[in-house]
């Protein structure tokens, strides 16, 4: 069993599209985030939701929009996409306190 | 300033040699918990190692092992007789208390590591 999987693994897409990448965790973990990863490999935290709740907003243009139906679910919709935009953008989970993540697969993301 | 720091941006070592690779931190948080992630070219996170700030002896796991130094900030991670398969982007990685009780994630910059046969 896939314990964070986010969909697709791979997304292909021209400039101006909206495009969303889903993820579902099945640990029961409380709290869910978005990481972008990019070309130098650097992991910038996006989005932090724990139960549902919006905790964690880094500067992040307002055409990234998180969604959240329930603990278990974190999807991640991009409006308008940029160049600038492709990158790799992974889901993660944890349960509440200073504990690790774990992460799905990953979404490659290229923008052209 | 940086929250995590990883100053090695790239590593070489001998297959079956043991290599230690730096990771310093910086918070005023008495609560914290560190964290080392592994990735391979494939694009994965594999979580390898946690220390928590409480602990009192240094996180081991099979071959990882987290060298936690707390009054220096430094939470090196050292693997003993490397592999080849042990090449790979590694992540030191903090996770802090804030007003509130939610523990901010923070991420260095990673270091490269080449296992050499």
């Amino acid at each position: 069993d896939t314990a964070v999987s986010q969909t697709p693994k791979y997304l292909v897409t021209q400039m101006g599209n909206d495009k969303s990448i889903k993820c579902e965790q099945n640990l029961g973990h409380d709290t869910m985030y978005w990481y972008k990863q990019d070309s130098k490999k650097f992991l910038k935290i996006m989005f932090s939701y724990n139960n549902k709740e919006l905790i964690i907003n880094e500067t992040v243009p307002n055409r990234f929009s998180p969604k959240s139906p329930d603990k278990a679910h974190l999807n991640l919709h991009i409006n308008s996409l940029e160049l600038g935009d492709s990158a790799v953008y992974f889901c993660a989970s944890s349960r509440n306190g200073p504990y690790g993540y774990t992460f799905g697969s990953g979404t490659r993301l290229t923008v052209v | 300033a940086q929250k995590i720091t990883q100053t090695q941006p790239g590593m070489f070592v001998q297959e079956k040699e043991a290599v230690t690779l730096d990771c310093t931190y910086d918070t005023s948080d008495p609560s914290y918990g560190l964290f080392w992630y592994k990735q391979p070219s494939s694009g994965e996170m594999i979580f390898l190692i946690y220390q928590g700030s409480y602990d009192q002896q240094n996180a081991t796991e099979g071959r990882y092992s987290l060298n936690f130094q707390k009054a220096r900030k430094s939470a090196n991670l050292v693997i003993s007789a490397s592999q080849l398969g042990d090449s790979a982007m590694y992540f030191c990685a903090m996770r802090e208390g804030a007003a509130g009780g939610s523990y901010i994630p923070t991420f260095g910059r990673g270091t490269s590591l080449i296992v050499h046969p």
